[in-house]
C-alpha cells in the first residue's frame, strides 16, 4: 500500500540556505497540504495544494513557496533558513474532499530539518 | 481564528484501563469536524476517530469514543482497555466545514504512556 511519502527523512542545513523537500501523495489522492511540526507543538498548517494551484495558505511568510507537479506529487521549498524553522514538516494527502472528512487526511512520517 | 487546547501534557494509564483526554475549542462556525489523532514515535498522523458537528451523536470507533458538547465546546477522547500500542502522543484538530478551508488546526497534544 503506497501511503504518503516523503523524502528526505533528515536533513541538515546551514542558516541561510535554501531547502526543498519532497512529498508523494497516496495513491488516489490529488490534494496536498504541508505541515510544521515544531518540538512539542501540534502541526501548522502552511499550505494546500490541488490542481498545480495553492488553494490556501497559513500564517507563514513568503520564504515559503512550494509547488504541485502533474502526477500530484509536490515540493515546498524554503529560502534563507532561520534556525526557528527546525521542525518536522509533515504532508497530507487526500482524494475526494468528503471522502477526507470521512477517512481523514493521510499523512507520512515527515522530514525532521535541523537549522544549524 | 479557530484555537484549540488541550490542557494535559501527559497522561498515564494502566493496561486494560479507561483514559480520557481533554480537549475544548474555540469557534463561532456553527459547522465543522473535530478530530483526535495519533502520532507513534514513527510520526506518522494516525488518524483514531472523527466527529461532525452537526451530528449529535458521540462518534464511537472500537475501543475509542468521544465525548462531544457542543456548547461547552469541548471534544474529549475515552479510550477503554488501554494497550500497550496505544502509548503515543495524541493531537485534537479542528476543521471548518466552510468549502475552500481544509486547514486543520492542532492542539499541542497529549503525551499518553501506557504502564504494564
Amino acid at each position: 500500500d503506497a501511503g504518503v511519502t516523503q523524502s528526505p527523512t533528515h536533513l541538515i542545513k546551514t542558516r541561510g540556505q535554501q531547502v526543498t523537500l519532497r512529498c508523494s501523495p497516496k495513491s488516489g489522492h490529488d490534494t496536498v497540504s504541508w505541515y510544521q511540526q515544531a518540538l512539542g507543538q501540534g502541526p501548522q498548517f502552511i499550505f494546500q495544494y490541488y490542481e498545480e494551484e495553492e488553494r490556501q495558505r497559513g500564517n507563514f511568510p513568503d520564504r515559503f513557496s512550494g509547488h504541485q507537479f502533474p502526477n500530484y506529487s509536490s515540493e515546498l521549498n524554503v529560502n534563507a533558513l532561520l534556525l526557528g524553522d527546525s521542525a518536522l514538516y509533515l504532508c497530507a494527502s487526500r482524494g475526494l474532499r468528503m471522502t477526507a472528512v470521512r477517512e481523514g487526511y493521510t499523512f507520512g512520517s515527515g522530514t525532521r530539518l535541523t537549522v544549524v | 481564528a479557530q484555537t484549540v487546547t488541550q490542557s494535559q501534557p501527559e497522561m498515564s494509564v494502566q493496561e486494560a484501563e479507561t483514559v480520557t483526554l481533554s480537549c475544548t475549542y474555540d469557534t463561532s462556525e456553527s459547522d465543522y469536524y473535530l478530530f483526535w489523532y495519533k502520532q507513534p514515535p514513527s510520526r506518522q498522523m494516525i488518524l483514531v476517530i472523527r466527529q461532525e458537528a452537526y451530528k449529535q451523536q458521540n462518534a464511537t470507533e472500537n475501543r475509542f469514543s468521544v465525548n462531544f458538547q457542543k456548547a461547552a465546546k469541548s471534544f474529549s477522547l475515552k479510550i477503554s482497555d488501554s494497550q500497550l500500542g496505544d502509548a503515543a502522543m495524541y493531537f485534537c484538530a479542528y476543521r471548518s466545514a466552510n468549502f475552500g478551508n481544509e486547514k486543520l488546526t492542532f492542539g499541542t497534544g497529549t503525551r499518553l504512556t501506557i504502564i504494564p
